[in-house]
């Protein structure tokens, strides 16, 4: 059951662009959604996350858009680099209930020179 | 800085052994997860432990089975290994529910079962 759907599979971007990557989600009680970059060779490491109560969020050239009434939210980059190639997880967690995270199934990021 | 260890990055084992995977972290994290992580299916939750010796199982369980008699250590255990098992497996860990949650990941083990 995937209660967490990611968009797209791969993505390929020249450097400065903007990369986007989509998640929407079934669950209503979800409450919290983190992104997740893995480097090869490397487990996932958090990299923004976002809670319902606010449309967006932004650290650094990340920023996490997020629709409640649609159930979606959304990953930017801004003014991408060659160093941003990695493999982007959203997940979903209800917090309040417990602290599983239900992952996306990743999107593959190559920023090229 | 947090540190999840696991005890092997490649292993291959053949069908029918029974397999042994150990993760241990450093930070004195009360949960502790094992996940497995497939092209095109991203990661899924194995098993998860909040306390030792305590566990529940996650989305796909059949075929493994864990193991926590210490806070540092949590241990996935394939009884009898097969084909499909071939996988990446990720320890993670990370505090109680809170401001800021996040799972810390280990740098996974290749398991290819032949």
């Amino acid at each position: 059951q995937q209660q967490v759907k990611q968009s797209p599979q791969s993505l390929i971007v020249q450097k400065g662009g903007i990369p986007i990557i989509n998640c929407a989600y079934e669950n209503t009680a979800f409450d919290y959604f983190p992104w997740y970059q893995q480097f090869p060779g490397k487990g996932p490491a958090l990299l923004i996350a976002i809670r319902p109560d606010v449309s967006e969020k932004k650290e650094g050239r990340f920023t996490i858009s997020f629709n409640k009434s649609a159930k979606q939210f959304s990953l930017h980059i801004m003014d991408s680099q060659p160093g941003d190639s990695a493999t982007y997880f959203c997940a979903a967690s209800n917090l309040i209930g417990n602290e599983k995270l239900t992952f996306g199934t990743g999107t593959r990021l190559t920023i090229i020179p | 800085d947090v540190k999840v260890t696991q005890s092997s990055r490649y292993l291959v084992k053949r069908t029918g052994e029974k397999v042994f995977l150990e993760c241990v972290q450093d930070m004195d994290h009360e949960n502790m997860f094992w996940y497995r992580q497939d092209p095109g299916l991203g990661l899924r939750l194995i098993y998860f432990s909040y306390d030792v010796k305590m566990k529940e199982k996650g989305d796909i369980p059949e075929g493994y089975s864990v193991s926590r008699e210490k806070k540092e250590r949590f241990s996935l255990i394939l009884e009898s290994a097969s084909t499909n098992q071939t996988s990446m497996y990720l320890c993670a860990s990370s505090l109680p529910r809170g401001p800021g949650y996040e799972q810390y990941f280990g740098p996974g083990t290749r398991l290819t079962v032949t």
